[in-house]
């Protein structure tokens, strides 16, 4: 199976928001609601921001928002702020107890 | 709190075989699935395959079927990943991840990660 397919980078302006795809097939992304989005800095372990398509763990900042529309899923960060800029992956489970992960996505804060 | 201890890095040849480690404390072991991830200089995270110690039922990604072995220690709350037959592109970070209760597909909690690199 394929990775799930993210835009390699995406950029904003400090206090701009932006969005970050995320897009599958209705055997994972669109067949499931198991969605889930992981910041990642340079050397260290992903974090988990969003699971569940939508839904933040506690301590996750509210500027952080997943969403999903058929095959794509969407993470948004609002406010951006320069401790955002990071690697970010979304997952999803495929149906066939197995998960694919994103290609990535590189945010830099302008 | 829950945290996820790997063993150190390793340098292997090519052919050859890694045996990572990943000891759990902080929480209940058994029922939670624990489930590998590499990540290739540069490149992006994979998902290798998982194991639930509880059940022992394991799930692997096509790529990986016939090559990784998951196991789990209950006593000693420890999950082992074994990678055989290692090629100079399995050269990458190998990481553990907890699954959250009722969640099999959210990564909770990670461990620090293993260097594993190939080299003749």
């Amino acid at each position: 199976q394929s990775a799930l397919s993210q835009p390699a980078s995406v950029s904003g302006s400090p206090g701009q928001s932006i969005t970050v795809s995320c897009t599958g097939t209705s055997s994972d992304v669109g067949g499931h609601d198991y969605v889930s989005w992981y910041q990642q800095y340079p050397g260290k372990a992903p974090k988990l921001l969003v699971y569940g398509v939508s839904k933040r763990p506690s301590g996750i900042s509210n500027r952080f928002s997943g969403s999903k529309s058929g095959n794509t899923a969407s993470l948004t960060i609002s406010g951006l702020q320069a401790e955002d800029e990071a690697n970010y992956y979304c997952s999803s489970y495929t149906g066939s107890a197995t998960l694919l992960f994103g290609g990535g996505t590189k945010v830099t804060v302008l | 709190q829950v945290q996820l201890v790997q063993s150190g890095a390793e340098v292997k040849k090519p052919g050859s075989a890694v045996k990572v480690s990943c000891k759990a404390s902080g929480d209940t072991f058994s029922s939670n699935a624990i489930s590998w991830v590499r990540q290739a200089p540069g490149q992006g995270l994979e998902w290798m395959g998982s194991i639930i110690p509880l059940s022992g039922t394991r799930n692997f990604a096509q790529k990986f079927r016939g090559r990784v072995t998951i196991t789990a220690d209950e006593p000693t709350s420890t999950v082992y990943m074994e990678l055989n037959s290692l090629r100079y592109e399995d050269t990458a970070v190998y990481y553990c991840a907890r699954s959250a209760s009722g969640d099999w597909a959210r990564f909770d909690y990670w461990g620090q990660g293993t260097l594993v690199s190939v080299s003749s």
